[in-house]
């Protein structure tokens, strides 16, 4: 049974650039979370979405990101024009369900890097 | 405002010491959960731990829940180099969106 999966591991952007982050939730799974990892500030909740749905995005950033999670397909993670803030790990984790008493598996994470 | 404060921040011990990695607050919370990341993955799921004054083992790792569930603790006995890794504690946050509020993190490296 396969893991989150995730892709690219590594990418790099010059800044002005778009990049797109993909996240293939584990089999079974319809709920999708994002999440950003910065060394400054730690392991921090972006979007939570399950198919065509975005739930909450409380943590995205108001301009340059957006989420998705088709309906066919894996979940997209858009920054568009990077700059070398956006420099971190993403991570992507999924769940069965959502609320209390279901774990959330993570991937391995994309690592960006603007230059 | 960091819900959730970790110490140390950073631990650097030799194989065979034991340790123990704090995780505190002011808020209360329903459970609270713990995870090893280790470099260039993402975090993975220890334990969870739900009542007040709750002990839960894992081989040579031992979590404890506080009394009033403000606050957590994680021991390991006898460290090994493969315990090297971030330790982060976590709590579910948001009611049915499960949304998960991270500490600020141990970086353990366990030297051989």
């Amino acid at each position: 049974n396969a893991g989150v999966m995730q892709n690219p591991r590594h990418l790099v952007r010059r800044r002005g650039q778009e990049a797109r982050l993909r996240c293939s939730p584990m089999k079974g799974h319809s709920h999708v979370y994002w999440y950003r990892q910065l060394p400054e500030e730690g392991l921090k909740f972006m979007v939570y979405l399950q198919k065509e749905n975005i739930i909450d995005e409380s943590g995205m950033p108001k301009e340059r990101f957006s989420a998705e999670f088709p309906k066919e397909g894996p979940s997209i993670l858009r920054i568009q024009q990077v700059v070398r803030g956006d420099s971190a790990a993403y991570f992507c984790a999924s769940s069965k369900l959502a609320g209390g008493g279901y774990e959330q598996y993570f991937g391995p994470g994309t690592r960006l890097t603007v230059t | 405002t960091q819900l959730l404060e970790q110490s140390p921040q950073f631990l650097s011990i030799q194989e065979g010491e034991n340790l123990t990695v704090y995780c505190n607050s002011s808020s209360v919370f329903s459970s609270l959960q713990w995870y090893r990341q280790e470099p260039g993955e993402g975090p993975v799921l220890l334990v969870t731990v739900v009542t007040g004054g709750e002990v839960k083992k894992l081989k040579r790792l031992t979590f404890q829940f506080g009394d009033a569930r403000k606050d957590s603790s994680l021991h390991i006995t006898a460290a090994q180099p493969g315990d090297t890794g971030l330790y982060l504690c976590a709590f579910p946050y948001g009611g049915a969106t499960n949304k998960l509020i991270f500490g600020t993190g141990t970086l353990l490296a366990v030297q051989p």
